[in-house]
Order: structure tokens, then C-alpha cells, then sequence
């Protein structure tokens, strides 16, 4: 059993669109994250919600809204994708914050 | 803010070679410590952690000691294989609220045979 999976894994899109991620994770943990992997590898962590509340929101373009219908779910929806959002973006989940968190296996964005 | 410098790669070792990834770390607060692996075309996955002063965390052959007095976590690997090439990432999270796991750069590990 995957225990944070996202979904699509590889995404292939047009400058312009909207594109979706999700994200679920069947640990019963109570904080979930985006991070952001660039093309040199580093990661950057985008966003943290806690019991569907918004808790991080670091410094990200407005294009890009989280959004968590319950605990176990945190998507990603980018507006007017840029060629810029290439990358790899990660989900991941915590009990608490600061905690050990785990990862999903990352969605492949490609904006062409 | 708290940060993590990770020694820049990429490592190149031949199989059964000795491997330290250099890790060390600026934190206000009590940060647990951890490193995750990335394997080519994975995710990442959780190799070791240690949360606090001391700990030694240990995970198929890899170790790393928590030493607050020298701030570092390096990771060390007595006979590296071909199968532990990947990127290792050094992290802390400062155990506050409103945070989350702080990333070094990545080090990236080449094993030949």
C-alpha cells in the first residue's frame, strides 16, 4: 500500500494551461506539504496544511493554489502554466510538524 | 534562519570504497536531523534521522551521528555498492510550529564496479 501517493506521476502540458496534482495519503497524519524539486535537484517547500488549515505559505506566485477538501488530501492547482514550473513537485505528510515526513513519489511537470 | 550545508558533489567511488557525505547545520532551536536518498527517477525516501544531541541514526549500512557540538551530520557508509548510487539530502525541520523540513542542495553519489 502507497502510503502518500500523488497523482499524474508525468505531466506534459502547454504554456497557458491549468493543471491539477493530487495528492492523498492514508497514514492518518494531521499535516501535509508541497515541495518543489528545480532542475538542479534543490527542494523548496511551497506550502503545509494542518487539519485543512493553511499553515506555510512561502513565497510562491499566486498561480499556484493549494487546496485541501480533508486531512488526507492536499492538490496543487497551477494557473497559466509558465515554462518556469518545470519541475518535479513532491507531496509528503507528517503527524505533526516537525516530525519525520514522508514523501510521495513526485509528479513530473513539463511545461513546453 | 536555520539552514544545511551539504558538501557539493557529485562523489565518484568504486565499489567497497569508504563513503562520508559532509552535513552541517545552523539552527536556533532543537532540530531533528535526517537524511533522505533519491534514487534516479524516484522520490525520496527516508534513509536515517536522528532528533537529538548525540543520536545515531543507522539504516542499511549507513550512519550518522547528531554532534550539536560541531553542528554536523555527516553520513558514513563502510563499503559502498553500485545500487547506493543516488542523491543523498541532508535535512533538519526546527521542531516550531509553522515549519517544515529545511533541504541541503543534494549530494550526488556515483558508484562504479
Amino acid at each position: 500500500d502507497t502510503a502518500v501517493s500523488q497523482t499524474p506521476k508525468y505531466l506534459v502540458t502547454q504554456m497557458g494551461n491549468d493543471k491539477s496534482i493530487k495528492c492523498e495519503q492514508n497514514l492518518g497524519h494531521d499535516t501535509m506539504y508541497w515541495y518543489k524539486q528545480d532542475s538542479k535537484k534543490f527542494l523548496k517547500i511551497m506550502f503545509s496544511y494542518n487539519n485543512k488549515e493553511l499553515i506555510i505559505n512561502e513565497t510562491v506566485p499566486n498561480r499556484f493554489s493549494p487546496k485541501s477538501p480533508d486531512k488526507a488530501h492536499l492538490n496543487l492547482h497551477i494557473n497559466s502554466l509558465e515554462l518556469g514550473d518545470s519541475a518535479v513537485y513532491f507531496c509528503a505528510s507528517s503527524q505533526e510538524t516537525g516530525i519525520t515526513i514522508y514523501f510521495g513519489e513526485g509528479s513530473w511537470l513539463t511545461v513546453v | 534562519g536555520d539552514s544545511v550545508t551539504q558538501m557539493e558533489g557529485p562523489v565518484t567511488l568504486s565499489e567497497e570504497a569508504f563513503l562520508t557525505i559532509n552535513c552541517t547545520y545552523t539552527a536556533t532551536g532543537y532540530p531533528s536531523l535526517f537524511w533522505y536518498v533519491q534514487y534516479p527517477g524516484e522520490g525520496l525516501q527516508l534513509l536515517l534521522k536522528a532528533t537529538k544531541a548525540d543520536d545515531k541514526g543507522c539504516n542499511k549500512g549507513f550512519e550518522a551521528t547528531f554532534r550539536k557540538e560541531t553542528t554536523s551530520f555527516h553520513l558514513e557508509k563502510g563499503s559502498v555498492q553500485v545500487s547506493d548510487s543516488a542523491v543523498y539530502f541532508c535535512a533538519l525541520t526546527p521542531n516550531q510550529a509553522g515549519t517544515a523540513l529545511i533541504f541541503g542542495k543534494g549530494t550526488t553519489l556515483s558508484v562504479s564496479s
